[in-house]
C-alpha cells in the first residue's frame, strides 16, 4: 500500500464548476499536508498548506484535512481554464520544507 | 515566491554517457536540497537529501554510485547520472529549502527531461 493515493484522473469539468480533489494517506505521523499545482514539463508550485487538521481558505482555493480519517481535501471554485494542470498533494511529518512524499497526481482539465 | 532555477530543462544523451544536472537557488541560500524522480502520469519519488557541505542521503533503493550529489555551495547542488542507460530515461527535479523565522518552504526547480537513447 501507498503511503498517499490519489486518484490520477483525468478529471474533467466544465468552466466555472466547483472541483474536488483527494488524498488518503495512512502514516499517521503526517502532520504537514500541502497542495501543488504542476504544469506540463514544469516542476511543481506550492498552493496551499495545512498544519494539522482543519480549513484553509485561499481565494477559490479551501484546503481541508481531516486527520481522524486521514483523507485531505482541495476545492477550487469557479474553475478557470487557467486551472488546467496536475494537482499533487503531498505530506510530511516534520515541516512543509522537508521531505515530502507525494501522491501521484490528479490531471485537470478545465474545458471552456 | 523564491526562484529556484534547474539547468538544462530538457537533455538527450547516448547510452553509457554522463549527464549533469544543475539546481541553483537564485535569491536565498539554501542549506539543503533535494531531488526528486518523476515518470509520466506518476508521482515525485524522493531519491536523495542534499545537504552543502556533506554526503547527500540516498533513499533505499537509489543506486549512490551510479546518481552522483554534490552540494558544494549553498546555491548549488548538482545530480550526475552516470553511465546513464534508457531506463533512467525520466524527469528529474530538484528542490532547495528556504528557513527564515518560523517557517520552512521547498522550492522547486522548472525540472529536467533526460531522455536516454
Amino acid at each position: 500500500q501507498k503511503e498517499v493515493e490519489q486518484d490520477p484522473g483525468p478529471l474533467s469539468v466544465p468552466e466555472g464548476a466547483i472541483v474536488s480533489l483527494n488524498c488518503t494517506y495512512s502514516n499517521s505521523a503526517f502532520q504537514y499536508f500541502m497542495w501543488y499545482r504542476q504544469y506540463s514539463r514544469k516542476g511543481p508550485e506550492l498552493l496551499m498548506y495545512t498544519y494539522s487538521s482543519g480549513n484553509k481558505e485561499d481565494g477559490r482555493f479551501t484546503a481541508q484535512v481531516d486527520k481522524s480519517s486521514k483523507y485531505i481535501s482541495l476545492f477550487i471554485r469557479d474553475s478557470q481554464p487557467s486551472d488546467s494542470a496536475t494537482y499533487l498533494c503531498a505530506m510530511s511529518p516534520y515541516n512543509q520544507g522537508g521531505k515530502l512524499i507525494f501522491g501521484q497526481g490528479t490531471e485537470l482539465s478545465v474545458k471552456p | 515566491g523564491a526562484v529556484v532555477s534547474q539547468h538544462p530543462s530538457r537533455v538527450i544523451c547516448k547510452s553509457g554517457t554522463s549527464v549533469k544536472i544543475e539546481c541553483r537557488s537564485l535569491d536565498f541560500q539554501a542549506t539543503t536540497m533535494f531531488w526528486y524522480r518523476q515518470f509520466p502520469k506518476q508521482s515525485l519519488m524522493l531519491m536523495a537529501t542534499s545537504n552543502e557541505g556533506s554526503k547527500a542521503t540516498y533513499e533505499q533503493g537509489v543506486e549512490k554510485d551510479k546518481f552522483l550529489i554534490n552540494h558544494a555551495s549553498l546555491t548549488l547542488s548538482t545530480l550526475t547520472v552516470t553511465s546513464a542507460h534508457p531506463e533512467d530515461s525520466s524527469f528529474y527535479i530538484c528542490s532547495a529549502i528556504r528557513t527564515g523565522g518560523a517557517d520552512t518552504e521547498a522550492f522547486f526547480g522548472q525540472g529536467t527531461r533526460l531522455t536516454v537513447v
